[in-house]
């Protein structure tokens, strides 16, 4: 079966740096998505990955290594407003969005 | 700006009732258009995909006669809840792509959600 496995909760504190880690198993693979979603909000797009590396833009950086399943979110100089939850998808070799439930994470002072 | 836009909000309505949640997009034709549902803690979870001019496909598990799509024009396609019940309430997503397939996130855009409750 199609699995992405994620966190489900990590806490940070402000100005911190975070890494929150995604493997998955999917039957093909065609980019992996990172998006934000804050409470009550639908999901804001943040990073895709198609080829190995590190992708950064500005304080967030998204990994990919596929022959590892495996890819990370990074935040940097973390800000309150960060408090969400971070959610992990991979299209697969039919273009379907294979989700992953999330990783809710909080900011502390 | 918003591209996409979805009324209502929130809906709060009686058990047995049907609800329309529309979802619009704004600044582009979109031939297809994507439903999700999000139970409260729980990840996105696709419906159905939306196909402009044609019948919805379902996702497995999906009652496609209870959760009716219409995808009438390339800017409009609207989800009812027919006869709902409780275990219906949820946060219901629409999503559109502007090219012929999710290729790249960028193209990929939520609607605000509706939040239905069923009492």
């Amino acid at each position: 079966g199609q699995n992405i496995d994620q966190p489900t909760e990590m806490t940070a504190t402000e100005g911190a740096i975070v890494q929150i880690n995604c493997t998955y198993q999917t039957s093909g693979f065609n980019g992996l998505f990172w998006y934000q979603q804050h409470a009550g909000e639908a999901p804001t797009f943040l990073s895709y990955n198609v080829l190995d590396g590190l992708e950064e833009k500005g304080r967030f950086s998204s990994f990919l290594s596929r022959s590892k399943g495996y890819s990370y979110l990074l935040l940097k100089e973390l800000q309150m407003k960060d408090s969400a939850s971070y959610l992990c998808a991979v299209m697969d070799s039919n273009y379907q969005l294979i989700w992953g439930a999330g990783t809710k994470l909080i900011i502390k002072p | 700006g918003a591209v996409v836009s979805q009324h209502p909000s929130r809906v709060i309505c009686k058990s047995g009732t049907s609800v329309k949640i529309e979802c619009r997009s704004l600044d582009f034709q979109a031939t297809t258009m994507f439903w999700y549902r999000q139970f409260p803690k729980q990840s996105l979870m696709l419906m159905a995909t939306s196909n402009e001019g044609s019948k919805a496909t379902y996702e497995q598990g999906v009652e496609k006669d209870k959760f009716l799509i219409n995808h009438a024009s390339l800017t409009l396609s609207t989800l009812t809840v027919t006869s709902a019940h409780p275990e219906d309430s949820s946060f219901y997503i629409c999503s559109l792509i502007t090219g012929p397939r999710v290729g790249m996130g960028e193209t990929q855009y939520f609607g605000p959600g509706t939040r239905l409750l069923v009492l």
